[in-house]
């Protein structure tokens, strides 16, 4: 599986958007791209997922560059609920191991 | 549909002891994976587990743990003869058979040897 490059940690104001960056020059052509976040010490929650168009869902965008070697998690109007680390993981599709990097710590401020 | 359950959500052992740690997926979900995350560590992936089968346990370490999906019943993974090392949080997630690509994480079990 491709590696990623995460910000160790942003800090973002309650109410804006956070536009959390990702780095994954090496990925190949049927891997994806996810994210999840870890909530303090609770298990990890799925955001999203993509494999080359722009997403969106309830609860984030996740933009793609064309060349696919990086992609930003956009939480459109954060929330202190919203501070957690939060993980893109490059992998293969359904049934795959999810491998955890460091994530960037997200600290929502008033 | 309720979520992961991971049981107990807190488990106290001594060293020697043995350890094990139940999950029981979402319903209609034949897909287990386990991750341990060690005290300010990161998430590592132990095992992947489909009904009756070990499809991935290259986290797995070789000794004293191992893990089982039976036909009924929960996921478990067991630790034997537990030292202060395995302390940890155990998370469990599961996936439905097909056509999703996420998984879907439990609260987790801290366990604690003493």
């Amino acid at each position: 599986d491709a590696k990623t490059t995460q910000p160790p940690s942003m800090d973002c104001a309650e109410g804006r958007a956070a536009n959390l960056p990702c780095n994954h020059s090496t990925i190949s052509g049927n891997e994806y791209v996810y994210w999840y976040r870890q909530i303090h010490s609770q298990g990890p929650q799925y955001i999203i997922h993509g494999l080359k168009n722009n997403e969106t869902n309830e609860m984030a965008s996740l933009i793609i560059t064309e060349d696919r070697k990086s992609s930003t998690l956009i939480l459109p109007h954060a929330t202190l609920r919203d501070t957690a680390v939060y993980y893109c993981i490059v992998s293969r599709e359904y049934g795959n191991k999810l491998v955890f990097g460091a994530g960037t710590i997200l600290r929502v401020k008033s | 549909n309720a979520g992961v359950m991971q049981n107990p959500r807190h488990l106290v052992r001594r060293r020697g002891q043995e350890a094990r740690l139940r999950c029981s997926p979402m319903k209609g979900h034949s897909h287990v994976y386990w991750y341990r995350q060690l005290p300010e560590e990161g998430l590592k992936f132990m095992v992947y587990l489909q009904k009756e089968n070990i499809i991935d346990e290259s986290g797995m370490p070789k000794e004293r743990f191992s893990a089982e999906f039976p036909k009924e019943g929960p996921s478990i993974l067991r630790i034997q003869q537990v030292v202060r090392g395995d302390s940890a949080a155990y998370f469990c997630a599961s996936s439905p058979q097909a056509g999703t690509y996420e998984q879907y994480f439990g609260p987790g079990t801290r366990l604690t040897v003493t």
